[in-house]
């Protein structure tokens, strides 16, 4: 059964002080690692899909990494504006396309 | 549309009542799938069409739990005798096609059992 475990579950930062945050996976094997953004009353915003270790992708104040194991997402100088609960998911490969998700980490920009 | 639509945004429902919840896809989306998201958990999912076809229920809790997408455009997730327990928000996404594609999901539909 595929298992996403996300860390910390929720993260205070002041703004301008840089951070990542943590998703470990197990998966029979993975079809992509993605991450998505949810504000309060919203459902999930997608960001980035990542397929193999190694892989990077930027957007804007993010940076999204995998290895084998795990993905983390790079938080460089955070904004107010960056406080949202952000999930991690994987795909299983094969014609069934369901993500598993973590229970996400909330974070909290002051300014 | 330009996004997925989910509608009611708000359902409040009595113990033992039927809901229907309903999804629009965005144009062209041949994937859709329902989440289930209680609250401080990330989604579950529930089941996956490809088209009209239901290509993976595997995740509807039981047997009152229904979805259809009849001309493989809208959805509707039916809940029938709602139990207290079935209070959640679900969430509907859409992708162009299944495989590796992200999907796009809805604001969702937060369900009230009382």
């Amino acid at each position: 059964e595929d298992q996403v475990t996300q860390s910390p579950e929720a993260l205070r930062l002041q703004e301008g002080e840089s951070s990542s945050l943590n998703c470990s996976y197990t998966v029979s094997g993975l079809r992509g690692l993605f991450w998505y953004r949810q504000d309060p009353g919203k459902g999930p915003e997608f960001l980035f899909t990542l397929y193999s270790a190694g892989e990077e992708k930027e957007k804007e104040r993010l940076k999204a990494t995998l290895t084998k194991k795990e993905s983390f997402l790079h938080i460089t100088a955070p904004k107010p504006e960056d406080s949202a609960t952000y999930l991690c998911a994987v795909g299983a490969p094969g014609a069934n396309s369901k993500l598993t998700f973590g229970k996400g980490i909330t974070l909290s920009v002051r300014p | 549309g330009a996004g997925v639509s989910q509608t009611p945004s708000n359902k409040v429902t009595e113990k033992g009542k039927y809901v229907e919840l309903r999804c629009d896809p965005i144009s062209g989306h041949t994937a859709l799938y329902w989440y289930r998201q209680s609250l401080g958990q990330g989604p579950e999912f529930l089941i996956y069409f490809q088209g009209t076809g239901a290509a993976d229920d595997s995740g509807l809790p039981n047997d009152r739990f229904f979805a259809v997408r009849p001309e493989g455009s809208v959805s509707t997730l039916k809940i029938q005798r709602t139990e207290r327990g079935d209070s959640a928000v679900y969430l509907c996404a859409s992708s162009l096609t299944a495989g590796n594609t992200e999907a796009f999901f809805g604001q969702g539909t937060r369900l009230t059992v009382v």
